[in-house]
């Protein structure tokens, strides 16, 4: 158990909604990461929040957006679903601000299907 | 043309072989290196990290880098079915994490 945990574990939804996904990071963590795993692409790197303020954007798109809270969770949104949103997505977390030789610790992970 | 390949494989090989996983970057300013294993339905996992050149050793785990060619490698000695995984490479150098697509091993008793 890594510490790091994801609401919901699974998903499904129809296109054009919007779900909310949820991560919680291990005590301690000031960083979250937040991941899109496809079959096909492997494992995206979508965006980053260090202490409530966003550090790093990766491949997310305009539908998407996220946000980390005084607390420290994060929340990732998505909306107008595509058929092609279906993915696992994960959260991870690091104790510092993001630097790449820092150790990510993942969440579970939510599984998103859109019908 | 991704900056981190792997070969998604899938790899499958008997108990008790060495396995090679292989990751190939593109980017020079790349200076961490790291692999993560991921069971079936499970999150990713560190397992081994380096950053430098050579190898690094962990019990049955031998990470190694050749920045020169800009290649990196883990072997697993005596495999065993419970390494069956995907095995995820990492490359770092700036705040925009790289991960390869994963190689999936098959070890079979």
């Amino acid at each position: 158990d890594s510490g790091v945990t994801q609401t919901p574990k699974h998903l499904i939804t129809a296109t054009g909604q919007r779900v909310t996904l949820r991560c919680s990071p291990r005590s301690g963590d000031l960083s979250v990461y937040w991941y899109q795993q496809s079959l096909d692409q492997g494992l995206q790197f979508l965006i980053q929040y260090y202490n409530g303020e966003e550090r790093a954007k990766g491949n997310i798109l305009e539908r998407f957006s996220a946000q980390q809270f005084p607390d420290l969770h994060s929340e990732l949104n998505l909306s107008s679903l595509e058929l092609g949103d279906s993915a696992l997505y994960f959260c991870a977390s690091s104790v510092g601000t993001g630097a790449p030789q820092e150790t990510q610790y993942f969440g579970p992970g939510t599984r998103l299907l859109v019908l | 043309q991704k900056e981190v390949e792997q070969d998604p494989g899938p790899l499958s090989v008997p108990e008790g072989a060495i396995v090679s996983l292989n990751c190939t970057y593109s980017n020079s300013a790349f200076q961490y290196f790291m692999w993560y294993r991921q069971y079936s339905r499970k999150g990713p996992e560190l397992l081994m990290y380096t950053y430098s050149s050579g190898n690094k050793e962990d019990g049955r785990f031998t990470a190694q880098v050749d920045k020169s060619s800009k290649y990196i490698s883990l072997f697993i000695r005596d495999s065993q079915p419970s390494d069956s995984a995907t095995y995820l490479c990492y490359s770092g150098g700036s705040y925009i994490p790289t991960f390869g697509r994963g190689t999936s091993l098959i070890v079979h008793p």
